[in-house]
């Protein structure tokens, strides 16, 4: 079956460090990648996907790349803000084994301080 | 227009209550989809539409009952609910296989369920 493996938080980060939160998968067929955020109090966002190996996905700073040789799609940004602190879930889609029903990870929650 | 809708936002009742969540997208979506989502914790499944029919039923007791009257609505009618089942409840809308390359979900901001 498929599953998504994420690295537990939280993330406790100084304003604008170093970003990395690990995500590795497990897929029977070929899947497509995603990284979803959600702020408090509100619902999921797509933050950023990618479709084939050696993608890179990336918006409003953050960027992930589809590494299939690793099975990982870890997400990165080079100087968090405090407005990035939310939960960050990774996730699948595996169209090739017939289904468009996505597989989350367990969220990551990240905290950045002033 | 990339917005899905839920209300109410926030919903309070007691065990012997009858009431229902309400979402709407114009995306043009076929798939829809029920989540329960606890503090901290990924989205559950609970049930997905697929043109209008109902595709996938996680096992969710009786006491939730979905509707999806046409292909922009989706309800969960709720009646005898348990305190354990408060939670935020999201829903979501994707294209289907066979539409698009890609299937990401579009959330809508979810209601929050209390049962006292």
């Amino acid at each position: 079956g498929n599953s998504v493996t994420q690295m537990e938080g939280p993330v406790t980060l100084s304003e604008e460090a170093f970003l990395t939160i690990n995500c590795t998968y497990t897929a029977t067929g070929y899947p497509s990648l995603f990284w979803y955020v959600q702020y408090p109090g509100e619902g999921l966002q797509l933050l950023l996907k990618a479709t084939k190996a050696d993608d890179k996905g990336s918006n409003k700073g953050f960027e992930a790349t589809y590494r299939k040789e690793t099975t990982s799609f870890h997400l990165e940004k080079g100087s968090v803000q405090v407005s990035d602190s939310a939960v960050y879930f990774c996730a699948l889609t595996d169209t090739t084994g017939g289904s468009y029903i996505p597989t989350f990870g367990r969220g990551t929650s990240l905290i950045v301080h002033p | 227009d990339t917005e899905v809708t839920q209300t109410p936002k926030h919903l309070v009742m007691g065990m012997t209550n009858k009431k229902s969540l309400k979402c709407e997208q114009h995306m043009g979506h076929r798939a829809m989809y029920w989540y329960k989502q606890k503090a901290k914790k990924p989205p559950e499944l609970m049930f997905v539409y697929s043109y209008e029919k109902l595709s996938i039923n996680e096992s969710v007791p009786s006491r939730f009952s979905p509707e999806c009257p046409n292909s922009s609505l989706l309800n969960l009618h709720l009646h005898a609910l348990q305190p354990e089942d408060s939670a935020l409840y999201l829903c979501a809308s994707s294209q289907v296989k066979g539409r698009g390359d890609s299937y990401e979900q579009y959330f809508g901001p979810g209601t929050r369920l209390t049962v006292t």
